[in-house]
């Protein structure tokens, strides 16, 4: 099955530790994305990568770092330095079709840290 | 990207067509109309998209006003498996790029049995 793979599906950690989540997809996309998301909110973007060893950051970047050193894999690194980074992390790929880039999501990651 | 204005929740039947609409007033002319949904503890899924003309898809269906700064996302037949938080985003790809999404609360469409 071809699809978006995030492991685990439930995470704790303590406070100071830093943490890294898996994201790998076996879809052959260019493009992966990082976005979190807070109870009753939106998602909002993380970082994002449209080729291997090359990334951006998003709207949220601060304590928070990636790498792209193959196409399957984006994993996310959440540092001691996110003020808050309890949430539902999630993971998505893309390509272009038709002019546009429809994003397939994973299942997510939720990060618990106390 | 421009903004999306959504009803932040709705309520239909089982079995019945549900329309969920969506305002984008400052919508350029290159923008396309995304809507994704989520279900409970999901990640979101691609509903459909457009441009100018009415979409269909196995899914649903898009109906975008001629003026573009409104669109309707058309469920014909609404089912419990349904129910979930309902997403209109703007993107523009003018510039080429695979920017991310940028998500606002959405809808939560609530389906009575």
């Amino acid at each position: 099955d071809g699809g978006i793979t995030q492991s685990p599906k439930y995470l704790f950690r303590k406070e100071g530790q830093n943490v890294t989540l898996s994201c790998e997809q076996n879809l052959n996309h260019d493009a992966m994305y990082w976005y979190r998301q807070d109870p009753g909110q939106g998602l909002r973007l993380i970082y994002y990568s449209q080729i291997v060893n090359d990334f951006q950051k998003g709207d949220i970047a601060e304590g928070y770092s990636v790498s792209r050193e193959k196409k399957e894999s984006f994993p996310l690194t959440v540092t001691s330095a996110q003020k808050n980074p309890t949430a539902f992390y999630l993971c998505a790929s893309s390509i272009r079709a038709s002019g546009v880039y429809e994003q397939y999501f994973g299942p997510g990651t939720r990060l618990t840290v106390t | 990207d421009a903004k999306t204005t959504q009803p932040n929740s709705m309520e239909s039947n089982e079995e019945e067509p549900v329309h969920l609409p969506c305002n984008h007033s400052t919508i350029s002319g290159t923008d396309y109309i995304h809507w994704y949904r989520q279900l409970p503890s999901q990640g979101p899924e691609y509903v459909i998209h457009g441009l100018t003309s009415n979409v269909n898809n196995r899914m649903a269906s898009l109906a975008i006003a001629e003026d573009r700064k409104s669109s309707t996302l058309i469920l014909h037949r609404a089912t419990l498996r349904d129910a979930a938080v309902y997403y209109c985003i703007l993107c523009d790809y003018s510039g080429g790029g695979a920017d991310g999404l940028t998500f606002g609360k959405g809808t939560h469409l609530i389906i009575q049995p």
